[in-house]
């Protein structure tokens, strides 16, 4: 069964960098997308976006300007970037696996597995 | 952009009562509805898709129903282990995702 986790600083400075990178184990990942979601403290769910295993990527057109995914595919990883942040970004961010299933033109779409979490804190 | 709504923001049951929730989609979706729970520190954990399939594993006293715009997530007899946060999430306008509000269910 596929496993992710997430890493990265868990301390970032006003108007830096976001870095964390998600490891895929235990399965490959081809023929599937995988995503970025945060929870800011005290609120819901929130989409960063998407990479799919050859590399197209989309964005929450909230957060489009400031966010890049990116995957490496041969080192069973992706990363989100995330610049210019504020204490609006502080969040726990899980990185998960979106699965596509069913006959072709008419795909379930779901978030099937997912890491712990990391938790981020945008503070000086 | 499609807008997802849920109600209540939060409830509070006894062990044993039907726990039900809605979530509305700002425009249809068709089946196009997911729900996730997620416990107190933890990662969600998808239940169930396309508004009414049970994810294999998953207790059958969780149960969802409903189309375009008016979905429905519904526990039919609350346990302990129940306790959580919420969520629907729609695919429609893909490879957007978004989701609604919460539902955080207290006993």
């Amino acid at each position: 069964q596929v496993q992710l986790q997430e890493s990265g600083p868990g301390l970032v400075k006003p108007s830096e960098t976001l870095s964390l990178t998600c490891s895929v184990s235990s399965g490959s990942m081809s023929s599937s997308y995988w995503t970025w979601i945060r929870r800011p403290p005290g609120k819901g769910l929130e989409w960063i976006g998407n990479i799919y295993y050859t590399g197209t990527t989309s964005y929450n057109p909230s957060l489009k300007s400031r966010v890049t995914i990116s995957a490496d595919a041969s080192r069973s990883l992706f990363s989100l970037r995330l610049s210019s942040v504020t204490a609006a970004d502080t969040a726990v961010y899980y990185c998960a696996r979106i699965t596509y299933d069913g006959p072709p033109g008419d795909y379930s779409y779901y978030m099937d597995v997912w890491g712990k979490g990391a938790t981020v804190t945008v503070s000086s | 952009d499609i807008q997802m709504t849920q109600s209540p923001s939060s409830l509070s049951a006894s062990v044993g009562d039907r726990v039900t929730i809605t979530c509305q989609a700002s425009r249809e979706i068709a089946l196009y509805l997911n729900w996730y729970q997620q416990k107190p520190g933890k990662a969600p954990k998808l239940l169930i898709f396309d508004a009414s399939h049970l994810v294999t594993g998953v207790p059958s006293r969780f149960s969802g129903s409903g189309s375009e715009t008016h979905f429905t997530f519904t526990i039919s007899s609350l346990q302990p282990e129940d306790v959580a946060t919420y969520y629907c999430q729609q695919y429609d306008n893909l490879p957007s995702f978004t989701f609604g509000p919460g539902t955080k269910v207290e006993i």
